[in-house]
């Protein structure tokens, strides 16, 4: 089944540092999802983008896909303390598979 | 308004015991999904339902099964519940080839 595996499964940067996280999954897609998970909280969307897309940006997020490769990164600029947390990428149409996340820690 | 709300957050019962949790949104999506994140944050997909099929991942034991009364509803329902059920629980929707929203999750813990 589809199945996104994120890279690293966990990271450290000082705040104001770029964070880069990829995820890479194992068959053909209509779309990749990138998602936030805050400690204890429900998990938020954060983009989509679509087979036919090879990049997208919002506020400070980018993600990049490619699906020769297989692969996605999302790329979060000038990071802040807010942005701790673990960050998910989800393939599938009808059933919406995740990866086993990265869990991104900001230092002050 | 909560978009996708689930109930209760917090669930502490016997093993043994059957319990249910609810979960209801309010978006118009025709699907619906629940997740079961165990200790190590893993997420994985247990149940995929809309208005014309349900998808079950296969692994997950039929103590588990999912009801729902109408489109705006997806409940979980658990029997026999045993200590490895313990778990933080997500309710989802989403309409076909779109984001899902989420719920808070329900912290199941079985004593």
């Amino acid at each position: 089944s589809q199945q996104g595996e994120e890279d690293p499964q966990a990271l450290s940067i000082q705040e104001g540092e770029n964070a880069t996280m990829n995820c890479s999954y194992k068959t053909s897609i209509n779309n990749l999802q990138w998602y936030r998970q805050n400690s204890g909280r429900g998990l938020v969307h954060l983009i989509l983008i679509r087979s036919n897309e090879r990049e997208k940006h919002s506020g400070r997020l980018r993600v990049t896909l490619d699906t020769s490769k297989k692969s996605s990164s999302l790329l979060i600029t000038a990071s802040r303390a807010a942005d701790t947390a673990s960050y998910f990428c989800a393939t599938g149409d009808d059933k919406i598979i995740f990866g086993k996340g990265t869990r991104l820690h900001i230092l002050p | 308004d909560t978009a996708v709300s689930q109930t209760p957050k917090y669930l502490v019962t016997q093993m043994g015991n059957d319990k249910s949790i609810k979960c209801e949104q309010n978006l118009g999506h025709d699907t619906m999904y629940w997740y079961k994140q165990d200790s190590k944050k893993f997420l994985k997909i247990m149940f995929s339902y809309n208005n014309k099929e349900l998808i079950i991942n296969e692994t997950v034991p039929n103590r588990f099964s999912p009801k729902s009364p109408d489109k705006a509803h997806l409940n979980l329902h658990i029997n026999s519940l045993e200590l490895g059920d313990s778990a933080v629980y997500f309710c989802a929707s989403s309409r076909m080839n779109t984001e899902a929203f989420f719920g808070q999750g329900t912290r199941l813990t079985v004593v």
